[in-house]
């Protein structure tokens, strides 16, 4: 296994736009999260998945965001008609049953600039 | 809503020297997490900290837990060029991570 993986790395899209992010979790962790991370702060929450049950949303998830975990094994984070704020770089986590004894490992990440 | 504060957010140190990163946070919790993040690039997990009292250590760094004071602290000895990167501590709570605002480190040769 080698990891978390976030596809794509890079994503320049033009505002109003939808996209598409894919985050491949490390294939015996149940739990996955979404983050994002805007230039010199700290991950903020986004949403947690428990298997394919979405378990948990923060307020920063307006309802232009939508995340998926089908099967409980990848998970996609789609942003809609897309804004300039929006830019960020989205990281996705994984960790396994039992979670905070483990921490989370985390994945490259995808870098979203909307111009 | 949890808070966690770290201290300072800038260190500039010349190689060779020690220092110590702070992390306070707001709430109880006895799970604490430090990250390095080199630029561009995702979080690397460096130490799970799982109880009061909790120390762990790794080459250069060491890292500590005080639930009671809801404080972490980061401990660098001898610092070198390597090290450079900004270190994030976070705290494990409800079904959630919380992470504090970085402290990014400059290692001087």
């Amino acid at each position: 296994d080698t990891g978390v993986s976030q596809d794509p790395r890079h994503k320049i899209t033009k505002r109003g736009q939808n996209v598409t992010f894919r985050c491949d979790p490390i294939s015996e962790h149940n739990r996955l999260y979404w983050y994002r991370q805007t230039l010199g702060q700290g991950p903020e929450f986004l949403t947690y998945f428990q298997n394919e049950a979405q378990l948990e949303k923060s307020r920063l998830l307006s309802d232009r965001f939508s995340a998926e975990r089908p099967k409980g094994s990848f998970s996609t984070l789609e942003i809609q008609r897309t804004e300039q704020g929006d830019s960020a770089m989205y990281l996705c986590a994984s960790s396994p049953p039992g979670g905070g004894l483990y921490g989370y490992t985390f994945g490259s990440g995808t870098r979203l600039t909307v111009v | 809503e949890l808070k966690v504060e770290q201290n300072p957010l800038f260190l500039s140190m010349q190689e060779g020297k020690n220092y110590t990163i702070y992390c306070n946070y707001s709430t109880t919790s006895d799970r604490l997490y430090w990250y390095r993040q080199d630029p561009g690039k995702s979080l690397e997990s460096l130490f799970v900290l799982l109880s009061n009292g909790a120390v762990k250590q790794e080459g250069r760094l060491m890292a500590s837990l005080d639930t009671k004071a809801r404080l972490s602290t980061l401990h660098i000895t001898a610092a070198v060029h390597d090290l450079s990167a900004t270190y994030f501590c976070a705290v494990d709570y409800g079904n959630q991570f919380y992470f504090g605002t970085g402290t990014s480190l400059t290692v001087i040769p």
